[in-house]
C-alpha cells in the first residue's frame, strides 16, 4: 500500500467545470505539497501545506490533519490546467502520490 | 534563466555503463533534493544535501548510485553499472528552507538498453 493516495487517477472535465483531487496519506506528516506536471516532465510546486487552506488564483489546497487528507480545487478550469497533479508528503522521507492526470476539454 | 537546470536532458546508455548527471540548483538554495520518476509513477525520493552535506539517503539509493555536491552549489548523480530497471526520469528541485517550495528542474531521462 502506498503511504500516499490520490483520487480519482483520471479526470476529464468541460470548461469551466469545478475540479477536486483528493489525496489521502498514512503517515505523520510535516509538510504536504501539491505539485502540477506538464508533459515532458517540468513539475512546478502549486502550494505547501501544513493547515488549513490556501489560495492562488483559481486554484484551493485544504487539508485536514486529524482526517490525514488533503483536496485540491480548480474553480472555472481551463484547458491550459491541462496536467498531471501530484500531490507529496513530507515525512522522514518524501513520498508521493502516483498522480492525477486532468484533461480540461474546450 | 534563473531555475534548476539539469544536464543532460536525456541520456541512452547500454546496461553495465556507468552514467553522471548533474543538476545547478538556484544559486541561493541550499537544500537540493534528487527524485526518481518511472512512468506512469510520480518521483520517489532518493537523497538530499544541505550545502555540501548529505543528509537524508532512500533505501532506494542503493549501493551502484552515488551523489555528491562538493561545493555546496551543483551536485552530481552518478550509477555505476546501470541496469535496465534504471530507465526513468531523475529529477532534481532545490528548495531555500526545510519543508519550503521545492523549484524542479527538467530532469533527466535516462534509458538504458
Amino acid at each position: 500500500k502506498n503511504e500516499v493516495e490520490q483520487s480519482p487517477q483520471n479526470l476529464t472535465a468541460q470548461e469551466g467545470e469545478f475540479i477536486t483531487i483528493n489525496c489521502s496519506y498514512s503517515v505523520g506528516i510535516s509538510a504536504l505539497h501539491w505539485l502540477q506536471q506538464h508533459p515532458g516532465g517540468g513539475i512546478v510546486s502549486l502550494f505547501m501545506l501544513s493547515s488549513g487552506k490556501k489560495k492562488h488564483g483559481r486554484l484551493i489546497a485544504t487539508i485536514n490533519i486529524q482526517e490525514k487528507h488533503s483536496s485540491l480545487h480548480i474553480t472555472a478550469s481551463h484547458p491550459r490546467d491541462s496536467a498531471v497533479y501530484i500531490c507529496a508528503v513530507k515525512s522522514g522521507w518524501f513520498y508521493f502520490g502516483t498522480g492525477t492526470s486532468l484533461t480540461v476539454i474546450p | 534563466d534563473t531555475g534548476v537546470s539539469q544536464n543532460p536532458r536525456h541520456k541512452i546508455t547500454k546496461r553495465g555503463q556507468n552514467v553522471t548527471f548533474r543538476c545547478d540548483p538556484i544559486s541561493e538554495h541550499n537544500r537540493l533534493y534528487w527524485y526518481r520518476q518511472t512512468l506512469g509513477q510520480g518521483p520517489e525520493f532518493l537523497t538530499y544535501f544541505q550545502n555540501e552535506a548529505q543528509l537524508e539517503k532512500s533505501r532506494l539509493l542503493s549501493d551502484r548510485f552515488s551523489a555528491e555536491r562538493p561545493k555546496g552549489s551543483f551536485s552530481t548523480l552518478e550509477i555505476q553499472r546501470t541496469e535496465q530497471g534504471d530507465s526513468a526520469m531523475y529529477l532534481c528541485a532545490s528548495s531555500q528552507l526545510q519543508g519550503a517550495w521545492q523549484y524542479f528542474g527538467p530532469g533527466t531521462r535516462l534509458t538504458v538498453t
